[in-house]
C-alpha cells in the first residue's frame, strides 16, 4: 500500500489560488491518485483523480508528473467555504486515508 | 445528497447497551465500507464488503458486528462498547472492487458518543 505526505496544513487568503503537494514515492503501476474533501462532522468528498498529466474539472486541478511520485491538487480562487482537510490517496484496491491537509481560508 | 444516507444522524449509548448503525446505498454500487473517524484522527477503514462477502476486516474488536444482507444495505451493530469507540462512523460506497478509476460516496455520518 502506497503511502502519502502531505503538508500538515496550510493557509490562505480569499481569491488565492492553492496548491497541495502529496508525496507518494512508492506509488504501484496500477494505482490512481485521488483527492478528498472533507468539512467537519461531515463524510468526505471526491474531488478530482488522475493517473498522469493534467486533470482539471470544475472545481480543481490535478498536476502529476512523469515518475508519478508526486502530485499538486490546484484549487483556483480559494473562498472561506474552502476550509476544509484535503486527502490525497493512492488508490490500488484499498481506500486508505492518511492524515490530509487541513487548508484555512482567510478573509 | 450524495447517495448514501446514514441513520441515526446522532446516537448516545451506555455500555451495557445494543444499537445498531444504518447505511443505505440507491447508487447501484457494490462495494460498502465502513469507517471510523476519532475525534481529530484520521479516517480508518473498518470493514468492507463487496457483493455482499466481506472482503476486509481491518482487526477490528468484535464488539463491533458488521451486516451486509444485500448491495444496498449495510447495517454495523454495537454491543458492550467502551467510551473510546465514541466517534463519527462513516459508511461510503463504490461501484465495485478493485476501487480505481472509480469514486467513493460517503454518507454524513453517525456521531455516536458511549456513555
Amino acid at each position: 500500500l502506497a503511502k502519502t505526505t502531505q503538508p500538515i496544513s496550510m493557509d490562505s487568503y480569499e481569491g488565492q489560488e492553492v496548491n497541495i503537494t502529496c508525496s507518494h514515492n512508492n506509488i504501484a503501476t496500477n494505482d490512481y491518485i485521488t483527492w478528498y474533501q472533507q468539512f467537519p462532522s461531515q463524510g468526505p468528498r471526491f474531488i478530482i483523480q488522475g493517473y498522469k498529466t493534467k486533470v482539471t474539472n470544475e472545481v480543481a486541478s490535478l498536476f502529476i508528473p512523469a515518475d508519478r511520485k508526486s502530485s499538486t491538487l490546484s484549487l483556483p480562487r480559494v473562498s472561506l467555504s474552502d476550509t476544509a482537510v484535503y486527502y490525497c490517496l493512492v488508490v490500488g484496491n484499498k481506500l486508505v486515508f492518511g492524515a490530509g491537509t487541513i487548508l484555512r481560508v482567510k478573509s | 445528497e450524495t447517495g448514501v444516507t446514514q441513520t441515526p444522524r446522532h446516537l448516545v449509548m451506555g455500555m451495557t447497551n445494543k444499537k445498531s448503525l444504518k447505511c443505505e446505498q440507491h447508487l447501484g454500487h457494490n462495494a460498502m465500507y465502513w469507517y471510523k473517524q476519532s475525534a481529530k484522527k484520521p479516517l480508518e477503514l473498518m470493514f468492507v464488503y463487496n457483493f455482499k462477502e466481506q472482503t476486509e476486516n481491518n482487526s477490528v474488536p468484535s464488539r463491533f458486528s458488521p451486516e451486509c444482507p444485500n448491495s444496498s444495505h449495510l447495517f454495523l451493530h454495537l454491543h458492550t462498547l467502551q467510551p473510546e469507540d465514541s466517534a463519527l462512523y462513516l459508511c461510503a460506497s463504490s461501484q465495485g472492487l478493485p476501487v480505481v478509476n472509480t469514486e467513493a460516496f460517503f454518507g454524513q455520518g453517525t456521531r455516536l458518543t458511549v456513555v
